[in-house]
């Protein structure tokens, strides 16, 4: 089992530009939650996807977007970027129980 | 809402010390908690939880225990290494129903072992 996957690890953007991140969840696992995480601080939750829908939504302007597909990978857009939106992004799946989390993208945004 | 609140760092430690990071949480109903550890350029790990009041969760030597008398989660190990040196996360779930499996976080607490 290959846990939960992220890609890519790393990305450089300039602002105003859009991005796409991606997240395979480990195996049986149907629910996909992304987080933000800047520098020296905890984990913000973004949205939660299940059976494809956003289910819970944080904090976070319409500039974050995502999608789940039919075999539960996730994808989070984020359009627009700003130099405030560089951070680690961790997708983390889950299945009733706890939730296990990829290793993150790091986004800079110069 | 639900919060919960751990002490603040950084704490440094010689190596074979006793830790103690606390963790108290606000929640309604039986929240499950969990400690999730960051290593340095690293995702999140989980390190160990607890899913019912007087649960002990533990793994690696670091034990917490489910307090619901007092609203706490703390995590302790009798005997650091340098190789503890991490970030470590208090975290929660609520227990309402549905498929809400958000988590609601602590800030934090940065932990340094010396040799």
């Amino acid at each position: 089992d290959a846990g939960v996957t992220q890609s890519p690890t790393h990305l450089i953007k300039t602002r105003g530009q859009q991005v796409t991140l991606r997240c395979s969840p480990k195996s049986g696992h149907d629910t996909v939650s992304w987080y933000q995480q800047a520098l020296g601080q905890g984990p913000q939750f973004i949205f939660q996807y299940y059976e494809e829908e956003e289910r819970q939504r944080g904090n976070f302007p319409d500039r974050f977007s995502g999608h789940q597909f039919p075999n539960y990978s996730s994808e989070l857009n984020v359009n627009a970027l700003l130099l405030g939106d560089s951070a680690l992004y961790l997708c983390a799946s889950s299945w009733l129980t706890e939730a296990f989390f990829g290793q993150g993208t790091r986004l800079t945004v110069v | 809402g639900d919060s919960v609140t751990q002490m603040e760092g950084p704490v440094t430690l010689s190596e074979e010390a006793f830790l103690t990071i606390n963790c108290t949480y606000t929640a309604t109903g039986y929240p499950s908690l969990f400690w999730y550890v960051q290593y340095p350029g690293e995702g999140l790990q989980l390190l160990l939880k607890a899913t019912k009041a007087d649960d002990k969760g533990s793994n690696k030597g670091f034990e917490a225990t489910y307090r619901k008398e007092t609203t706490s989660f703390h995590l302790e190990k009798g005997s650091v290494q340098v190789s503890d040196s991490a970030v470590y996360f208090c975290a929660l779930r609520g227990d309402n129903a549905g498929n809400n499996r958000k988590l609601i976080w602590g800030l934090g607490t940065s932990l340094a072992v010396n040799p």
